[in-house]
């Protein structure tokens, strides 16, 4: 059965450290990934996401990500974090060919200490 | 543009009581998905609709159900509501159809709490 799994609840990180939150999935066919968004009493956001073609995805605000097949992996990464980065940070998968339903990971606090 | 929006945003009920909630996709987008949202967990997929119908369904029961009107608007209704049905409701909208995925755009979501 398809799953997502993210390790890490909270990730505390001082400002202007780098940061990386993980995310494993599981599925036995070609998956799309994404990682969202969501900062205090907003909804989710699309930060970035990989469809085809390089394995190395990157949104506008210095977050990037890299698909790893073999370890079925979509780490998130960002080489130096802001206070304003504090959020919740989500990575879904949806199966190619399934009817675009994403499955999500629990979520991953992240914890900006200045 | 707007974005999809929600309503109500926060909804207080008790056990065995019905709910609708609403949603609006942004313009032009054809399909409308629900998510329920317990605190502290990712969303978990209910629905999405498209050109007004089903086109997949999760793991929640038949006293969850929903329907897309010809504006593509769209409400979710749950029947004889439980304390654990406590949560927050997104609704997110794309603009479907087949092909390459999609994005979806989220509203800000309907918290429901249960008594």
């Amino acid at each position: 059965a398809q799953s997502v799994t993210q390790l890490d609840s909270q990730v505390p990180v001082f400002e202007e450290a780098p940061v990386e939150l993980r995310c494993n999935y599981s599925s036995s066919v070609s998956v799309y990934l994404f990682w969202y968004v969501q900062y205090p009493n907003q909804g989710l956001q699309l930060l970035l996401k990989y469809l085809s073609g390089s394995t190395l995805v990157e949104s506008i605000n210095g977050f990037e990500a890299e698909f790893n097949k073999s370890q079925t992996s979509f780490h998130l990464r960002k080489p130096s974090v802001h206070i304003s980065d504090t959020a919740e940070y989500f990575c879904a998968v949806s199966e190619v060919d399934s009817n675009y339903q994403l499955i999500w990971g629990a979520g991953t606090k992240l914890i900006i200490k200045p | 543009d707007a974005g999809v929006t929600q309503s109500p945003t926060h909804l207080i009920k008790t056990r065995g009581q019905h709910v609708t909630l609403r949603c609006s996709p942004i313009s032009g987008h054809k399909s409308v998905s629900w998510y329920q949202q317990v605190l502290g967990q990712g969303p978990q997929f209910i629905f999405q609709y498209y050109e007004k119908e089903e086109r997949g369904r999760g793991n929640f029961p038949d006293r969850f159900s929903a329907r897309q009107f010809p504006n593509y608007s769209s409400e979710l209704n749950v029947n004889a509501l439980l304390l654990g049905d406590s949560a927050l409701y997104l609704c997110a909208s794309s603009w479907g159809g087949g092909g390459s995925y999609n994005e979806q755009f989220f509203g800000p979501g309907t918290r429901l709490t249960v008594l």
